[in-house]
């Protein structure tokens, strides 16, 4: 079974230009989940998305960042103007359940794709 | 406020040696899951272990096992005999299961293995 897939794995662009990021969850897991890491800090939570819906969508930093998930399949996370301090690692995960009663709600990582705004 | 703090940002450890990375919790949630990933260098978060708030026993899986103590908040991986392909990131986790959502996840840990 494949695993979460992101594309591209590294992306560097100049400030001011779009990004788009790319995440394959596992096939039929309906949660999908972005997070980042920045530069020596945490991993963070940006959205969750049950399907195509976004569920929770309080982690995203502002409005240049738009996430979709047309279909309820693969998702995109794009930046627009992208800004240095948007530099970091982006994390996709997917899950079959969010937790009890059902399981333990454990997230399946993708390998992530490091962004660098400079 | 919801919060996973790792106090040790690197270890070093002799190989075969065991290891026990800490991890302390916060939270007034009385049902959440805790986590431990492994990242190496290749970047890929891997699924290490999980501990239930409800669960009685400590998990275990293999060579790792969580020493989790409730009321003092911690959930500690432990990794028995460890080796050279250790050497990685590890982040605890928690799952809040009330907000049915986001990972918090803590800092981290770089643990490095000698030969």
């Amino acid at each position: 079974e494949a695993g979460v897939t992101q594309f591209p794995s590294h992306s560097v662009i100049e400030k001011g230009q779009t990004v788009t990021l790319r995440c394959d969850p596992i096939s039929g897991h309906d949660n999908l989940y972005w997070y980042r890491r920045v530069m020596g800090k945490e991993i963070k939570f940006l959205l969750h998305f049950v399907k195509e819906s976004k569920q929770d969508e309080s982690g995203m930093p502002n409005n240049r960042f738009l996430a979709e998930r047309t279909g309820g399949t693969y998702s995109t996370l794009k930046v627009q103007p992208a800004e240095l301090e948007d530099s970091g690692v982006y994390f996709c995960a997917s899950s079959q359940d969010i937790g009890r009663p059902s399981g333990s709600g454990e997230q399946f990582f993708g390998p992530g794709t490091r962004l660098t705004v400079l | 406020a919801q919060k996973i703090t790792q106090t040790q940002p690197g270890m070093f450890v002799q190989e075969k040696e065991a290891v026990t990375l800490d991890c302390t919790y916060d939270t007034s949630d009385p049902s959440y899951g805790l986590f431990w990933y492994k990242q190496p260098s290749s970047g890929e978060m891997i699924f290490l272990i999980y501990q239930g708030s409800y669960d009685q026993q400590n998990a275990t899986e293999g060579r790792y096992s969580l020493n989790f103590q409730k009321a003092r908040k911690s959930a500690n991986l432990v990794i028995s005999a460890s080796q050279l392909g250790d050497s990685a990131m590890y982040f605890c986790a928690m799952i809040l299961y009330s907000s049915a959502s986001k990972i918090i996840f803590g800092s981290g840990t770089r643990l490095s293995i000698r030969p």
